[in-house]
C-alpha cells in the first residue's frame, strides 16, 4: 500500500525558509513514471501546484514560485523535500505531497496524497 | 495562459444527477483528472482520463470530455457526495506545468 506522509515545522518566521519532507512507503521513489509533487491549499481556496521532481532528479516548478522553490530527492531514505525561501504570510497554507502518475501521454493524475500539513508564517 | 475554469458552486437534490464542468484550452490536448475533497481531508482521485474510475470509487461517478470542456457526472447523488470537486490537467507537453481549476462546491439538498 502506497503511503505519503508530510513532516516539518508548522510555524515559520517571515523571510525564513520553509522546509518540509515527504516520506514515501510502499513504492520506491526511484521508479519511473511518477512525479513526486508538492501542492498547497490556502484556507478556503483551491489547490495550487508548487512543483515536482522526477526520479532522475529533473524538477519543474510553478513559474509564480520558481525563484523561491527547490524540491530534492533522497532515494536512500525514500523521501523528497520542499524548500520555499523568503516566506511571507501569503505562504500560510496546508501543504500536501502527492504522487502524480503518467498514465498515458495525454493523461496524468495524482493517485496518492499525504494527509497534508498546515504551515503558518508568522513572527 | 493555461487555466481551468470551474463554477464555484453547484447544488443537486438527493438522488438526482449533477454535472460538474471544467473548461480550458489545455483540455483540447490533455484529459482532466477529478478530485473529491471533504472538509479536513486530502483530495481523493475519483475519475481520470477518457473513461477511468479508480478502484473503490462508485460507478455513479463518470466523466466525459468534449473540446475544451471536461465533465464529471454524479448519477444518483448521495449526501456523502457533498464536497469540493477539483479538476486538474497538465498544461502541455512543452510546458509541463500542472494546472488546477478553482474547485466546485457541491451541495446535496
Amino acid at each position: 500500500q502506497v503511503q505519503l506522509q508530510e513532516s516539518g515545522p508548522g510555524l515559520v518566521k517571515p523571510s525564513e525558509t520553509l522546509s518540509l519532507t515527504c516520506t514515501v512507503s510502499g513504492v520506491s521513489i526511484n521508479t519511473g513514471g511518477y512525479y513526486w509533487s508538492w501542492i498547497r491549499q490556502h484556507q478556503g481556496k483551491g489547490l495550487e501546484w508548487i512543483g515536482y521532481i522526477y526520479y532522475t532528479g529533473s524538477t519543474y516548478y510553478n513559474p509564480s514560485l520558481k525563484n523561491r522553490v527547490a524540491i530534492s530527492l533522497d532515494p536512500s531514505t525514500n523521501q523528497f523535500s520542499l524548500r520555499l525561501s523568503s516566506v511571507t504570510a501569503a505562504d500560510t497554507a496546508i501543504y500536501y505531497c502527492a504522487r502524480e502518475y503518467l498514465h498515458t501521454a495525454t493523461t496524468y493524475y495524482f493517485d496518492y496524497w499525504g494527509q497534508g500539513t498546515p504551515v503558518t508564517v508568522s513572527s | 495562459s493555461a487555466e481551468l475554469t470551474q463554477d464555484p458552486a453547484v447544488s443537486v437534490a438527493l438522488g438526482q444527477t449533477v454535472r460538474i464542468t471544467c473548461q480550458g484550452d489545455i483540455l483540447r490536448r490533455f484529459y482532466a483528472s477529478w478530485y473529491q475533497q471533504t472538509p479536513g481531508q486530502a483530495p481523493l482521485l475519483v475519475f481520470f482520463g477518457k473513461n477511468n474510475r479508480p478502484p473503490g470509487i462508485p460507478d455513479r461517478f463518470s466523466g466525459s470530455s468534449s473540446g475544451n470542456t471536461a465533465s464529471l457526472t454524479i448519477t444518483g447523488a448521495q449526501a456523502g457526495d457533498e464536497a469540493v470537486y477539483h479538476c486538474s490537467s497538465r498544461a502541455s507537453s512543452t510546458n509541463p506545468n500542472v494546472v488546477f481549476g478553482g474547485g466546485t462546491k457541491l451541495t446535496v439538498l
